[in-house]
């Protein structure tokens, strides 16, 4: 069955600090990954997906997420955050049909 | 702005109530999802259909119950509602199953 763990619900960092968000999946078919970003009264909206191809992809804000089959892990990072990235993070796996999404990182950016 | 509409906004009912939820998807998006997300329980995937018909089934409730119509929007229908309902709603849509989905701005359920 297919299904995707985030590990850390909570991850506060220091603003112009890296931060790693981690997202593991599970699945036996085909695998499509995604991360979406939920900023403070919003719905979801995409950040990144990886379909196929080059295993590393990038978001337009500085965000990258690196799709590792032997370790089947998604986890997304950024060299430096802002505040403006205070939100909430969800990773999500596709397999045939279906879209699983993961509970949730919430990131605080301290200044 | 996502392309995906939701009514109401805010939704204020007392339990025991029934309400629907509307949705309408992007434009040419043939798969419609519905959400809910509450402080304690997170964002939890209710249902999914695509092109009218019921596709996958979540976490959802036998209160509540969902349709697609042939114009492709989507209703919620929750009933005999209770305190534990009250959470923000959201509708998604995607072109197909594993596309991006596109979330709506959500409808606040509260259940007094």
């Amino acid at each position: 069955a297919q299904s995707v763990t985030q590990l850390d619900s909570q991850v506060p960092v220091f603003e112009e600090a890296p931060v790693e968000l981690r997202c593991n999946y599970s699945s036996s078919v085909s695998v499509y990954l995604f991360w979406y970003v939920q900023y403070p009264n919003q719905g979801l909206q995409l950040l990144l997906k990886y379909l196929s191809g080059s295993t590393l992809v990038e978001s337009i804000n500085g965000f990258e997420a690196e799709f590792n089959k032997s370790q089947t892990s998604f986890h997304l990072r950024k060299p430096s955050v802002h505040i403006s990235d205070t939100a909430e993070y969800f990773c999500a796996g596709g397999g045939y049909q279906k879209v699983t999404f993961g509970t949730g990182t919430k990131l605080q950016v301290i200044p | 702005d996502s392309g995906v509409t939701q009514t109401p906004k805010h939704l204020i009912t007392a339990t025991g109530q029934r309400v629907t939820l509307r949705c309408s998807p992007r434009s040419g998006d043939l798969s419609v999802y519905w959400y809910q997300q509450s402080l304690d329980q997170g964002l939890q995937f209710l249902i999914q259909y695509y092109n009218g018909e019921e596709r996958a089934k979540g976490n959802i409730l036998e209160r509540f119950s969902a349709q697609q119509f042939p114009d492709l929007h989507s209703e919620l229908n929750l009933s005999s509602l209770e305190l534990g309902d009250s959470a923000l709603y959201f509708c998604a849509s995607s072109a197909s199953a594993t596309d991006t989905q596109y979330f709506g701005p959500g409808t606040r359920l509260t259940v007094l």
